[in-house]
């Protein structure tokens, strides 16, 4: 079954406005990751937030994870044009250093 | 400070042929995973290897699939008589141990005709 779920599938704003994504799992985790992809391209990296932390910034990025809902957030301020990818969250199962990866959201950023 | 390079970037093949994909990981990491993604959709962990150990293969498919890291060189993922269904985007990801951070190579790109 999914471990990663992302919600919204999709999400359209206008330039400088901020983008909130969610992101749920269902089993226990060692840490949660960000990826952004760019249409037909690779991975890029965002944030790791441990199983221990709450919240964790990066730039323009602020990711919360609450382990009691078994949920976590993306948050992008200020949004730009170059921001428009798919978000991605990936879990690993505790034991197992494989991630997991949800469906994504599509994040559009209109200018 | 070169990130995980795959080769080849796009890679055609017929049915029944073999594709061979390669992943050098980012320098200092010993922690290689393949991951598939079919279009429009998540990626889908196939397989984690160490040095010339395979950890885990949960998501590997049980035929025509394999893949090695020796002590020398790339890790290697293997497909044999590849079928249509096997036409995917292949990503590969680095650390440099367990619970820490995978960075992503940019893929190969495997279309079987």
């Amino acid at each position: 079954s999914q471990q990663g779920e992302e919600d919204p599938q999709a999400l359209s704003i206008q330039e400088g406005e901020n983008a909130t994504m969610n992101c749920s799992y269902k089993t226990s985790i060692n840490n949660l990751q960000w990826y952004r992809q760019n249409s037909g391209r690779g991975l890029v990296h965002l944030i790791l937030i441990r199983s221990n932390e709450r919240e964790k910034h990066s730039g323009r990025l602020r990711v919360t994870l609450d382990t009691s809902k078994k949920s976590s957030s993306l948050l992008i301020t200020a949004s730009r044009a170059a921001d428009t990818a798919s978000y991605f969250c990936a879990t690993d199962e505790m034991g197992a250093q494989k991630l997991v990866f949800g469906q994504g959201t599509r994040l559009t950023i209109n200018p | 400070n070169a990130g995980v390079m795959q080769n080849p970037r796009h890679l055609v093949r017929r049915r029944g042929q073999e594709a061979r994909l390669r992943c050098s990981p980012m320098k200092g990491h010993s922690h290689v995973y393949w991951y598939r993604q079919l279009p429009e959709e998540g990626l889908k962990f196939m397989v984690y290897l160490q040095k010339e150990n395979i950890i885990d293969e949960s998501g590997m498919p049980k035929e025509r699939f394999s893949a090695e890291f020796p002590k020398e060189g790339p890790s290697i993922l293997r497909i044999q008589q590849v079928v249509r269904g096997d036409s995917a985007a292949y990503f590969c990801a680095s650390s440099r141990g367990s619970y820490y951070e995978q960075y992503f190579g940019p893929g190969t790109r495997l279309t079987v005709t």
